[in-house]
Parts: C-alpha cells; structure tokens; sequence
C-alpha cells in the first residue's frame, strides 16, 4: 500500500503566525485528505485534496485558515494560519489504500 | 448521520488478560469497519478491517468480526503484552466514502 512522508513532524509556533505541512506520497492518488487530532480526542476530518481542483472542506473549516494545495498526484500542503493556542493539536495526512487508508506520520503542533 | 461509538478509556490490563474493546457504530448500508491503533508519539496505523458481514479481521493477535445484526465490531485479543499499550480507534467508511472515527480507547497494560 501507499507509503506517505508527512513533515515537519513537530513545531512550536508563536501565535499569529502560520505553519505549512507537507505530504509527498509515493504512488499517485487521486484524493489526499486531512485531518486534526485534538489532545485526547478523535480525528477530525478537515478536507478532502483534489488534484486540479479546489479543495473541499468539512463544516466548521474553513479555506482561510486552513489553505490546501495540490500541485500533483503525489503531493499536498496544508496551512494552518494566524495560529492561536487552539490550533495545537496533532495534524495527519491520509490516502485511500487497499480498502482502507494509510495515514503520515502525523505533524504535532504547539501554539505558543 | 453515520457514527462510530466506543467504549470509553482508559483500560488498564495486566500481562497477559483478555481484552475487549466494544465498538458500535450507526450507518447506512453496509459500511467497510477497521480498527486502527496509535502507538505513544506515532501516527495511526491500520490494525486490521471487514469488509461485509460475518467477516472476520484480524492482525497480531487482535480479532474482530463484522456483526450486522447488532451493528458491532468489537476488538479482541487473547493475552495482551505491554507493546499494546496504545491507543485504538474503531472506525468506518460510510457510503459517500468518508472515514469516520470513534472517539479513540486507551489501553495500558501493565507487567
């Protein structure tokens, strides 16, 4: 199955600023999706990234603050912008895979 | 709307005990279910799945069977070890194709 590389796989922000992560599959896929991982709680579905097209986000997300990119079949970035203390949480990449989906490694965010 | 719905944590084990993790969901049609487990600092990884009913996954272990008639996919393992403790998210793909997750079990099992 798909092998992704999420990175970075932490980073401490200060508030106001914006943190770009990035995910490079190694096959291509048509959808990528992201999600969050509150402290302690489930994951989250935040949008789902076509290739050519915009993405298409779940309710309560939004594009400002959380832009998506998909240049190409093999890669996305998620940006979570003008961060606040609320933002830190664990942020994952996902693809379909073999009737089920595979999962980055996950990105861990502290908002300082 | 689609849910999955799990025992709440945490459980804490000793070497070797039985473990169960119930997990319900509530869906329409004939969702494929899979048990995922995050290990401390990782991400999720795929435990095992079903696809239809009656279907049994099971990976390391770890067993679960696909019951229709009462909307369960309880995970279960024999004599658990202490590189089990994690954390083990039920999920489903509901019919438009979205991955939905239970609210995650923390399992601790103790020597």
């Amino acid at each position: 199955s798909a092998v992704i590389s999420q990175k970075p796989s932490r980073d401490i922000c200060q508030r106001g600023t914006s943190l770009t992560i990035q995910c490079q599959v190694d096959s291509q896929v048509t959808m990528m999706f992201w999600y969050r991982q509150q402290p302690g709680q489930s994951l989250t579905l935040i949008a789902t990234a076509n290739q050519g097209s915009e993405a298409t986000y779940e309710s309560g997300f939004v594009i400002d603050k959380f832009p998506i990119s998909r240049p190409n079949l093999t890669f996305s970035t998620l940006t979570v912008s003008n961060l606040s203390p609320e933002d830190s949480s664990i942020y994952l990449c996902s693809v379909e895979a073999n009737y089920g989906y595979t999962f980055g490694s996950g990105t861990r965010l502290t908002v300082v | 709307g689609d849910s999955v719905t799990q025992m709440e944590g945490p459980v804490t084990l000793s070497e070797e005990a039985f473990l169960t993790i119930n997990c319900t969901y509530t869906a329409t049609g004939y969702p494929s279910l899979f048990w995922y487990v995050q290990y401390p600092g990782e991400g999720l990884q795929l435990l095992l799945k079903a696809t239809k009913a009656d279907d049994k996954g099971s990976n390391k272990g770890f067993e679960a069977t696909y019951r229709k008639e009462t909307t369960s996919f309880h995970l279960e393992k024999g004599s658990v070890q202490v590189s089990d403790s994690a954390v083990y998210f039920c999920a489903l793909i509901n019919q438009g194709g979205k991955l939905i997750f239970g609210q995650g079990t923390e399992l601790s099992v103790k020597p």
